[in-house]
């Protein structure tokens, strides 16, 4: 079983829509959730950093991690064509290592 | 700012042949880690170094090495390739061991 398992998707919404992506994990000792955004062929670009439980936000995108039921999400208010891409996330502890789900991808049809 | 920067974009090898690929991290930044994306499937942490020394190894094999420079830049080496190994390599630059890692677009190895 993998550490970190993700929603495999494909996920495909209409404009506007409220999106959201999941990822379940067993590591008790990680502390550091990201979410990554990549479109096809690119490498992953940083969306989201949160240390912890609770939520953040930025924009119209909120990260929140629940530590109890080893669960994050992370969703996306009024999406647009230009969020259609892979999202994954990713986790670490103290060290620099992070594990990776195998991503979701999102199509947002206008 | 010029964000973490690799090369070759695009490297067509055949098996057995040995590679090098290339990392410059964002200034500043002292830390440097390598990623093995299989497409259809997430990263996998190969390699993290920091001040020239290596602070993490994923589950790869030896054929697979790494180096850091005084300038922070990095180079990963991979001997005797594999079909298997084609895949879409990663550098992550960061201020440290454990801050936010960010991304470089990747070197896409093909081993034929």
């Amino acid at each position: 079983q993998k550490e970190v398992e993700q929603d495999p998707g494909p996920l495909s919404v209409p404009e506007g829509a409220i999106v959201s992506l999941n990822c379940t994990y067993s590591n008790s000792a990680f502390q550091y959730f990201m979410w990554y955004r990549q479109y096809s062929r690119k490498g992953p670009e940083l969306l989201m950093y949160t240390y912890s439980s609770g939520n953040k936000e930025d924009g119209r995108f909120t990260a929140q991690v629940d530590k109890s039921s080893k669960y994050i999400s992370l969703f996306i208010r009024d999406s647009q064509p230009s969020d259609s891409a892979t999202y994954l996330c990713a986790m670490r502890g103290n060290a620099g290592k992070s594990t990776f789900g195998d991503g979701t991808t999102l199509t947002v049809k206008p | 700012d010029a964000g973490v920067t690799q090369s070759p974009t695009h490297l067509i090898k055949t098996r057995g042949q040995q590679v090098t690929l290339r990392c410059s991290p964002i200034s500043g930044h002292k830390s440097v880690s390598w990623y093995q994306q299989v497409l259809g499937q997430g990263p996998q942490f190969i390699f993290q170094y920091y001040e020239k020394e290596e602070r993490g190894r994923g589950n790869f094999p030896d054929r697979f090495s790494a180096r850091q420079f005084p300038n922070y830049s990095s180079e990963l080496n991979v001997n005797a390739l594999l079909l298997g190994d084609s895949a879409l390599y990663l550098c992550a630059s960061s201020l440290w061991t454990d801050t936010e890692a960010f991304f470089g677009q990747g070197t896409r190895l093909t081993v034929v």
